[in-house]
């Protein structure tokens, strides 16, 4: 199993431009979590998806930015018309399960660093 | 407000040591406390939670509900332990986890 995968591991975007960002869960998980962290801070939950589904997106902006997990294929991170501030790192993170001694924890992604000109 | 304070933003012992990294809450209701560990080049990843009462590594947590506190202990630090840790806080049943903004903990020879 090799763990929660992201991609691309660093992109460089320009402002205005959109920027994708991939997460595909470990294996069996279908509980995924976005997460942002900015310089010198903890990370910031933004979402929490199960297949197909948004369960609690409270912590994402109300502009620019969606999240999507389809039936197959990776979880995605859209945002729309990057501008500076959305420089950060970007973590994923997966789970089998919400509840109980080990079905929630939490197994996270190495991360992209976004950067915008 | 739902929030984990982590006091320090650097913590240096010595080897063989006793280290304590500080982590309080504040949260309504009943929380599931966590501390996760970062070591360099590595993801992060969960060291322990409260409701396991678990040593890992020679760590140990204990949630003091009273003080809203969660501080993670080793009696003997070791230079492998130099690393990133972040305390993080979960409703009991949620699934939205709250993190700290890290103790770097540094071990010296």
């Amino acid at each position: 199993n090799a763990g929660v995968m992201q991609n691309p591991r660093h992109l460089v975007r320009r402002r205005g431009q959109e920027a994708r960002l991939r997460c595909s869960p470990m294996k069996g998980h279908s509980h995924v979590y976005w997460y942002r962290q900015l310089p010198e801070e903890g990370l910031k939950f933004m979402v929490y998806l199960q297949k197909e589904n948004i369960i609690d997106e409270s912590g994402m902006p109300k502009e620019r930015f969606s999240a999507e997990f389809p039936k197959e294929g990776p979880s995605i991170l859209r945002i729309q018309q990057v501008v500076r501030g959305d420089s950060a790192a970007y973590f994923c993170a997966s789970s089998s399960g919400t509840s109980g001694s080990t079905a929630d924890t939490q197994y996270f992604g190495p991360g992209t660093r976004l950067t915008v000109l | 407000a739902q929030r984990v304070t982590q006091p320090e933003k650097l913590l240096s012992v010595f080897k063989g040591a006793p280290v304590e990294l500080k982590c309080n809450y504040s949260y309504s209701g009943s929380p599931e406390l966590f501390w996760y560990v970062q070591y360099s080049r590595q993801r992060l990843q969960l060291l322990l939670r409260h409701i396991s009462r678990e040593s890992i590594k020679g760590f140990t947590a204990d949630l003091n509900k009273g003080e809203t506190s969660f501080h993670l202990k080793k009696p003997f630090a070791q230079e492998e332990d130099s690393a990133m840790y972040y305390c993080a806080l979960k409703g009991t049943g949620g699934f939205k986890t709250i993190f700290g903004a890290g103790t770097r903990l540094f071990v010296k020879a």
